[in-house]
C-alpha cells in the first residue's frame, strides 16, 4: 500500500545544515514533494522532483531522490531559526492526482 | 483566487456537541482532501474526494465523522458527538494537478 514515512523531530545548529529524510513505499509515484509548514499556518510547498531525477537544486535547498531505495532527502544549507518549521514528504503518481503525506518533521534550529 | 477557504479558523465545543467544519476549494480542482494535524501523530489524511464523489474515507476516525461535497465548490466536515480527542487542527486541501494547495485550517478545541 501507499505509506510515507519520516521522522517526526530534527534539532541543528544555526548555520549548520539540516537534512530531512523520508520513504516511501509506491514505486509508481511520479512526483515528489516537499512541504512546509510554518507556525499557525497551511502546507505550502516547497519544491518537488520528478521520479526520472535524482537531484534538484534551488538555493540553498537540494533534493535528493534514490529511487531504487525509495528515499527522498531535502538538505537545507547554512540553516536559519527562520527555517523552523513542519516538513512533510510527500508522494503522488499520474492518473489519481492523490498525494500521500508524510507525517511531517518538525525541525528546530537553535541559535 | 483567494485560494482554498475553511472556516471557522477557531472552534471551541464541549463534549457531546455536534461540531461541523467547512471548506470551500479552489475554483476548477477535482480534488479535495480533509487532513486532521496533531502533535502526537502529524499529519493524518481523514477523506478524500475526487469530482465531488467520496474515494477513501480509510482514514476517517469512527462513526462519529461523516463528510459530504454537496457541489465542487463546498465540502463539511462533521463531528457528532465530538470528544477531547478529536482536538486537531483540520486541514483541507484541494488539488487539480500535482500540488496540492492546503487552506489554513480549524483549530479544534473540545472541553
Amino acid at each position: 500500500g501507499e505509506d510515507v514515512e519520516q521522522s517526526l523531530f530534527l534539532s541543528v545548529r544555526e548555520g549548520d545544515s539540516s537534512v530531512i529524510n523520508c520513504t516511501y513505499t509506491d514505486s509508481s509515484s511520479t512526483y515528489l514533494y516537499w512541504y512546509k509548514q510554518e507556525p499557525g499556518a497551511g502546507l505550502q510547498l516547497l519544491t518537488y522532483i520528478f521520479s526520472n531525477m535524482d537531484m534538484k537544486q534551488d538555493q540553498r535547498l537540494t533534493v535528493l531522490l534514490n529511487k531504487k531505495d525509495k528515499h527522498l532527502s531535502l538538505r537545507i544549507a547554512d540553516t536559519q531559526t527562520g527555517d523552523s518549521a513542519i516538513y512533510f514528504c510527500a508522494e503522488s503518481y499520474t492518473g489519481g492526482f492523490k498525494t500521500i503525506f508524510g507525517a511531517g518533521t518538525r525541525l528546530f534550529v537553535k541559535a | 483566487d483567494a485560494g482554498v477557504i475553511q472556516s471557522p479558523r477557531h472552534e471551541v465545543t464541549e463534549m457531546g456537541q455536534e461540531v461541523t467544519l467547512r471548506c470551500k476549494p479552489i475554483s476548477g480542482h477535482d480534488y479535495l482532501f480533509w487532513y486532521r494535524q496533531t502533535m502526537m501523530r502529524g499529519l493524518e489524511l481523514l477523506i478524500y474526494f475526487n469530482n465531488n464523489v467520496p474515494i477513501d474515507d480509510s482514514g476517517m476516525p469512527e462513526d462519529r465523522f461523516s463528510a459530504k461535497m454537496p457541489n465542487a465548490s463546498f465540502s463539511t466536515l462533521k463531528i457528532q458527538p465530538s470528544e477531547p480527542r478529536d482536538s486537531a487542527v483540520y486541514f483541507c486541501a484541494s488539488s487539480g494537478d500535482r500540488e496540492a494547495f492546503f487552506g489554513q485550517g480549524t483549530r479544534l478545541t473540545v472541553v
